[in-house]
């Protein structure tokens, strides 16, 4: 079945620090690729998205890109700010019948981002 | 616009106590699923609906729990005979068709 592993936390950086956060999936077929944040106290929201191989995602100054060929998804932000302070979900998208797309997300990465 | 709401956003209940989770998708959106959040298990599918098709039971993790929608449109999650590893957050999402997924704030379940 679907799979997603992601890097544990917490992560905690300085402010203005580079940031990676390592995701790699187990998928049949070609699934689309994502990462989702959620701010302290709300809701999961998508940050960014790649539906085939070698598309790269991006949004808010984070990007990453699909690669096929070692099944990653791996975050990353040039300059991390203390508003940045999340925990971040990679997942993957499996059909659901009906031509759904049920999601299968990794165990969340949390990131602290200090002054 | 409005997004997806989900009500109550909290909910203590008792062991053996059957509960009820709703969930108001965006206006127009044809798919809704849900997911559950929980320490052990990380976030998990449970359930999708899309239109009048037969949903995708395939992630409920047991007979106590069921979900409907209504008029294609709010949906419930009942949990029956509730267990104090059934407390987590549970979330709804809907979307347009296999369209991104827009997630809703949440119900947390407490089984005490």
């Amino acid at each position: 079945g679907n799979s997603v592993t992601q890097m544990e936390g917490p992560v905690t950086l300085s402010e203005e620090a580079f940031l990676t956060i390592n995701c790699t999936y187990t998928a049949t077929g070609y699934p689309s690729l994502f990462w989702y944040v959620q701010y302290p106290g709300e809701g999961l929201q998508l940050l960014l998205k790649a539906t085939k191989a070698d598309d790269k995602g991006s949004n808010k100054g984070f990007e990453a890109t699909y690669r096929k060929e070692t099944t990653s998804f791996h975050l990353e932000k040039g300059s991390v700010q203390v508003s940045d302070s999340a925990v971040y979900f990679c997942a993957l998208s499996g059909h659901s019948t009906g031509g759904g797309n049920k999601l299968t997300f990794g165990t969340g990465t949390q990131l602290k981002v200090e002054l | 616009g409005a997004g997806v709401s989900q009500s109550p956003s909290n909910k203590v209940t008792e062991k053996g106590k059957d509960v009820e989770l709703r969930c108001d998708p965006i206006s127009g959106h044809t798919a809704l699923y849900w997911y559950r959040q929980s320490l052990g298990q990380g976030l998990e599918f449970l359930i999708y609906f899309q239109g009048n098709s037969a949903p995708d039971k395939s992630g409920l993790p047991s007979d106590r729990f069921s979900a409907e929608r209504t008029g294609g449109s709010v949906s419930t999650l009942t949990i029956q005979r509730t267990q104090q590893e059934d407390s987590a957050v549970y979330l709804c999402a809907s979307s347009l068709l296999a369209g991104d997924q827009y997630f809703g704030p949440g119900t947390r379940l407490t089984v005490l």
